[in-house]
């Protein structure tokens, strides 16, 4: 089962709303992940979490807040978005984080939230 | 950081082999080649991956050539369910992270 969920499948949020966007696996994988895709666009990776802790934040704004409450689930909490924000937010995850060497990780994705700032 | 070029877009006919090429000039010699595909408004889908040998799964074959510089993701029997951006990753970034590609998209058409 290589099965990444995601909740909600949509979001229309205004520019003072607080929302959070979920993620769970249960595959055992340590290394879940946050991208950010605009249209017509590749994935932009936002962070990384490896055993339950942040390894990777790309210069995000603080109105992204991830948090990983325990190995199975991810969530993103949103404060204070602006339009631009409005994209597909994907979840990922992978057995471990990649740490260089001939090893794979490979990711596996959620279905997505489609997130519209208004 | 590593690059990948694909062709913006191709068309196949249903039935047909489709062959997506990608460049991957800059890849280490540690690192895997991946491909990922992407059906309108859905999350990426894991296709295969390789390091050096050719390799085969039950949705597609992925060759590498020797020099590990590019490789060619082969549909074999493509049908109109396999049209969608196909992203092909060759290298990783400083922190080990997947490089994406701007990817192809792929037309199937009756």
């Amino acid at each position: 089962d290589t099965e990444v969920t995601q909740t909600p499948k949509h979001l229309v949020m205004g520019m003072t709303n607080k929302k959070s966007l979920k993620c769970e696996q249960h595959m055992g994988h340590r290394a879940m992940y946050w991208y950010k895709q605009k249209a017509k666009k590749p994935p932009e990776l936002m962070f990384v979490y490896s055993y339950e802790k942040l390894s990777i934040n790309e210069s995000v704004p603080s109105r992204f807040s991830p948090e990983c409450p325990n190995s199975s689930l991810l969530n993103l909490h949103l404060h204070a978005l602006q339009p631009e924000d409005s994209a597909l937010y994907l979840c990922a995850s992978s057995q471990r984080l990649a740490s260089g060497g001939a090893r794979t990780d490979t990711q596996y994705f959620g279905p997505g939230t489609r997130l519209t700032v208004l | 950081d590593a690059k990948t070029t694909q062709p913006p877009s191709m068309d196949c006919a249903e039935g047909r082999a489709a062959n997506l090429p990608c460049n991957h000039s800059t890849i280490s010699g540690n690192e895997y080649v991946y491909w990922y595909r992407q059906i309108h408004s859905q999350g990426p889908q894991y296709i295969i991956h390789g390091l050096k040998n050719n390799e085969t799964n039950e949705m597609a074959s992925l060759i590498i050539t020797e020099d590990r510089k590019s490789s060619t993701l082969i549909l074999p029997h493509a049908t109109l369910r396999d049209t969608a951006v196909y992203y092909c990753i060759g290298g990783t970034d400083s922190n080990y992270q997947l490089i994406w590609g701007a990817g192809t998209k792929l037309i199937i058409k009756p």
